[in-house]
C-alpha cells in the first residue's frame, strides 16, 4: 500500500515569496491533516479535512496560509507572503476517518526554509 | 501554553538496558495518550496509545504508562535496541476522536 506522499521535499525562499506543497493521502482515507513542524517543538496541526470539506483550521494563520482539497483527494497548502518564522517542516498526514490517533499515518514531510 | 510537555530533549541509553520517556500533561481533561516515533527525515509513526481507563498498556517491548493523579504518562523500552534511536513525540487528547496536542518530543540514542 502506497503512503502519503508529499512534495516537494525541501524548498528555500526568501521572505515575502510564496510556497505551495502538494500531498497525496492514502488511497481511500477520507480525512487529510496538514501540520507544521517547527524545529524543536511537536506538530501542531493547522487544518484538518474530512473529504473536502474542513473541519478544523482554528490554527491556521489565514493571513497568509491557505489549504485546499478539491474532490475529496489530494490537498495543497500555500503560504503567500512567508516570513521567517513559517520555516518549519510541513507534514500532511491522513486516516481513514476521523482524528483517531492511532489510525494517522503521516507522509515524510516538506522542509521549508525562509531566508 | 504547553499542554503536553517532554522535559528531557535528549536522552543517551546503553543497548540492552532499559530507556524510560517522560511526558507531563496539564488538562485534566485528556483521556487519551499516544507515543510516535520518528527518524529524520521521515514522518512520526505510531508506537503505542493509551486510554485513561487504564494504567498500563503493553506491546512486546514498548510499555506504556499512565498515573492520572500525577498527570504523567512514561514509555519503558526493554531492551533498547540501536534501532530505536529516534525522536519520541507523546500525544494527548480528549479522547480517541479529538485533535491531538503533541510534547516538543525526545531524542532517545542508544549507545551500542
Amino acid at each position: 500500500e502506497a503512503g502519503v506522499a508529499q512534495s516537494p521535499r525541501y524548498k528555500i525562499i526568501e521572505k515575502r515569496q510564496s510556497v505551495a506543497f502538494w500531498c497525496n493521502p492514502i488511497s481511500g482515507h477520507a480525512t487529510l491533516y496538514w501540520y507544521q513542524q517547527i524545529l524543536g517543538q511537536g506538530p501542531k496541526l493547522l487544518i484538518q479535512f474530512q473529504n473536502n470539506g474542513v473541519v478544523d483550521d482554528s490554527q491556521l494563520p489565514k493571513d497568509r496560509f491557505s489549504a485546499e482539497r478539491l474532490k475529496g483527494v489530494d490537498s495543497t497548502l500555500k503560504i503567500q507572503p512567508a516570513k521567517l518564522e513559517d520555516s518549519a517542516v510541513y507534514l500532511c498526514a491522513s486516516s481513514p476517518w476521523a482524528a483517531t490517533g492511532n489510525t494517522i499515518y503521516f507522509g515524510e514531510g516538506s522542509w521549508l526554509t525562509v531566508v | 501554553d504547553q499542554q503536553v510537555k517532554q522535559n528531557s530533549p535528549s536522552l543517551s541509553v546503553q543497548e540492552g538496558r532499559i530507556s524510560i520517556l517522560n511526558c507531563d500533561y496539564t488538562n485534566s481533561m485528556f483521556d487519551y495518550f499516544l507515543w510516535y516515533k520518528k527518524y529524520p527525515a521521515e514522518g512520526p509513526t505510531f508506537l503505542i496509545s493509551i486510554s485513561s481507563i487504564k494504567d498500563k498498556n503493553e506491546d512486546g517491548r514498548f510499555t506504556v504508562f499512565l498515573n492520572k493523579s500525577a498527570k504523567h504518562l512514561s514509555l519503558h523500552i526493554v531492551p533498547s535496541q540501536p534501532g530505536d534511536s529516534a525522536v519520541y513525540f507523546c500525544a494527548a487528547s480528549l479522547d480517541s476522536n479529538y485533535q491531538l496536542i503533541w510534547g516538543a518530543g525526545t531524542k532517545l540514542i542508544i549507545k551500542p
